[in-house]
């Protein structure tokens, strides 16, 4: 079954930076493209960033354009968030989750999450 | 503010039905993205539980049905059970803003 972990979440300062993994089980990671989508406390869901199967197309909102960068390694089965220039409004739980087969692959499975705080 | 637009909250007694809009544009219901439904129970990760506007994964009971009508979309739950109270998410795509987008969520509370 697919099995989605979050990791690398934690404390960090405004204008700071961090870096989110999901390590990816249960499928065929390098068959499918995947979303990173963030929820605020207390907020709805908001889309962060998208990747297809083989890397080659990144996608994202204008929230984050320029500050976030979605990445993978297929060999590892890994699904990576590189965040810089932080701001508080970022502060939320990120999930990764599992594209669906379709040519605007949805959210299908998701990760439990790591949370992220901006403070100083 | 949410590109798509759903009631903060619904609530309903066991054994009733319940429906929650998800109101969006022509940009994305209206131009025929494909909707998702997602349920969220406390303290948990979204599940998906409606795809494609109408589509059930499998292990989601029966009671639980999506539509679509021009730029909206309705899910509704029937048999309404103490278990469902979660909050529910739409999705869909956007081309104005080359974009996946939500909905604010729904409170869903079984009275």
């Amino acid at each position: 079954q697919v099995q989605l972990v979050e990791s690398g979440g934690g404390v960090v300062q405004p204008g700071g930076s961090l870096r989110l993994s999901c390590a990816a089980s249960g499928f065929s990671f390098s068959d499918y493209g995947m979303h990173w989508v963030r929820q605020a406390p207390g907020k709805g869901l908001e889309w962060v960033a998208f990747i297809r199967y083989d890397g080659a197309n990144q996608y994202y909102p204008d929230s984050v354009k320029g500050r976030f960068t979605i990445s993978r390694d297929n060999s590892k089965n890994t699904l990576y968030l590189q965040m810089s220039n932080l701001r508080a409004e970022d502060w939320a739980v990120y999930y990764c989750a599992k594209g669906s087969i379709s040519w605007l692959p949805h959210p299908e499975s998701w990760g439990l999450g790591t949370l992220v705080t901006v403070s100083s | 503010q949410s590109v798509l637009t759903q009631p903060p909250s619904v609530s309903g007694a066991p054994g009733q039905r319940v429906t929650i809009s998800c109101t969006g544009s022509g940009s994305n219901i209206g131009a025929d993205y494909d909707v998702q439904w997602f349920q969220q129970l406390p303290r948990t990760a979204p599940k998906l539980l409606i795809y494609g506007g109408s589509n059930r994964p499998s292990g989601v009971p029966d009671r639980f049905s999506g539509s679509k009508s021009g730029t909206s979309a309705s899910l509704a739950i029937t048999g309404l059970q103490a278990e469902d109270e979660a909050d529910y998410h739409c999705q869909c795509y956007d081309s104005s803003l080359n974009a996946w987008v939500f909905g604010g969520g729904t409170k869903l509370t079984v009275l």
